[in-house]
């Protein structure tokens, strides 16, 4: 999907090891946001940043951190990955807050072992 | 728990007829976003419909949106084979929250 960037598109980690998921845009939007999408669950908020410099509680935080770098880029990092945490994740983007759709990035498949 | 449940889980209708998907959710909201889902890609938006408007077009799709029932509905007419997907909805609150429901499968038969 041009504009969000997601790297690594897939990525297999051993139960106790650390990662970054790093999203990227190149659309100048303001708000970012983090989703897990596990079989037959829909996707889930994790983290969403309205704006640079700001960054917010989801659905399910727990055993997530984020950082918004810049305007550009918003990464999820794992501290200590779970079996649990095996899913695909998405980043989406939207221009600003308040009725504007997503736009989403092509996802990380993770698999924790 | 999730904002946003679709009903049916799955659907599978032969190709030319009409496919309706709803969707109800719990709390006030100030919009409500309809997304596709193909093979477990990125999620494309579809329409979005404000908590002040009570139906919507956009080519082959209907929605409305019933805030005093807390439920909205998808219609595409006129199915395709291409039209086999996920589709979500999802809610977005005073928060800046969007947050979707579990999803139903449409499959079209040819």
């Amino acid at each position: 999907n041009a504009g969000v960037t997601q790297t690594p598109k897939f990525q297999v980690l051993k139960t106790g090891q650390s990662m970054t998921l790093q999203c990227a845009q190149d659309m100048n939007h303001n708000s970012m946001y983090w989703y897990r999408q596990d079989p037959g669950m829909g996707l889930r908020l994790i983290y969403y940043s309205a704006s640079e410099g700001t960054t917010d509680k989801g659905e399910v935080p727990n055993g997530y951190n984020v950082s918004r770098l810049n305007k550009r880029e918003f990464s999820l990092r794992l501290e200590s990955a779970a079996p649990s945490q095996t899913s695909v994740y998405f980043c989406a983007i939207r221009p600003t807050t308040g009725g504007s759709p997503l736009h989403f990035g092509n996802g990380t498949r993770l698999t924790v072992t | 728990s999730q904002q946003g449940e679709e009903d049916p889980q799955a659907l599978s209708i032969q190709e030319g007829e009409n496919a309706t998907m709803n969707c109800s959710y719990k709390t006030s909201i100030n919009n409500l976003q309809w997304y596709r889902q193909n093979s477990g890609r990125g999620l494309v938006h579809l329409i979005l419909i404000r908590s002040n408007e009570r139906e919507k077009h956009s080519g082959r799709l209907r929605v409305t949106l019933d805030t005093s029932k807390k439920s909205s509905s998808l219609l595409i007419t006129a199915s395709r084979a291409a039209d086999t997907a996920s589709y979500f909805c999802a809610t977005e609150s005073r928060d800046d929250k969007i947050i979707f429901g579990k999803g139903t499968r449409l499959h079209i038969l040819p």
